[in-house]
């Protein structure tokens, strides 16, 4: 198994601002995912980040706004930029082990 | 391209009776299928896959779904529903578990359960 842990839970924050979320797994692992889930929506893939090379990001996401680190094997950041209300979500960290996924417990984020 | 497709975005049952939550996916190739459970401020947690071999999967918490390729259904299944079952379900589809950058699940829209006492 694997055992993600993200930082912040949750957190409020002022538009225009940015806010980085931290995710750390307790074992190495190739790929990571960061997911978004809007308010009573599912969710939606961001990125895929892997270790040592620039993130993947999927339709309608850019490097500008969700900027993301990889640099190691066991932590990844996801940013977001100049933050607007239409970002309030819960942003998830993904990993898969053992063809798994695993998910964090998820950094709800409130923009006001 | 992948997609699923979960009919019922509210469903609501009494105690003990059955629960059925339905999910229906398109691929390509041969899925991975998955039902996730997230409870009120909580992350999400594996209930239940399928990958290859039986086609019906028995998860926790008593729940268990059955791949039917004819009918490219999913559905989820309880035959007794208890009130701490009383969450959001996605069922979510991927075809590759490799751990390479095709990965990435494709979530359906959830359904939100709710058990009546």
């Amino acid at each position: 198994s694997a055992v993600i842990s993200q930082k912040p839970s949750r957190d409020i924050c002022q538009r225009g601002t940015s806010l980085t979320i931290q995710c750390q797994v307790d074992s190495q692992v190739t790929m990571m995912f960061w997911y978004r889930q809007q308010p009573g929506q599912s969710l939606t893939l961001i990125a895929t980040a892997n270790q040592g090379s620039e993130a993947t990001y999927e339709s309608g996401f850019v490097i500008d706004k969700f900027p993301i680190s990889r640099p190691n094997l066991t932590f990844s950041t996801l940013t977001v930029s100049n933050m607007s209300p239409e970002d309030s979500s819960i942003y998830l960290c993904s990993v898969v082990k053992s063809g798994e996924l695993f998910f964090g417990e998820g950094s709800r984020l409130t923009v006001l | 391209a992948q997609s699923v497709t979960q009919l019922g975005s509210h469903v609501s049952v009494s105690e003990g009776a059955l629960v059925l939550l339905r999910c229906n996916y398109s691929s390509s190739v041969p899925p991975y299928l998955f039902w996730y459970v997230q409870y009120p401020n909580q992350g999400l947690q594996l209930l239940l896959k399928y990958t290859t071999g039986a086609t019906l999967v028995k998860g926790i918490n008593g729940f268990e779904a059955e791949f039917k390729k004819s009918e490219t259904s999913f559905h989820l299944t309880k035959p007794s529903a208890h009130m701490s079952d009383a969450a959001e379900y996605f069922c979510a589809v991927t075809h590759d578990l490799g751990g390479g950058a095709t990965n990435k699940l494709i979530f359906g829209t959830g359904t939100l359960l709710a058990v009546q006492p």
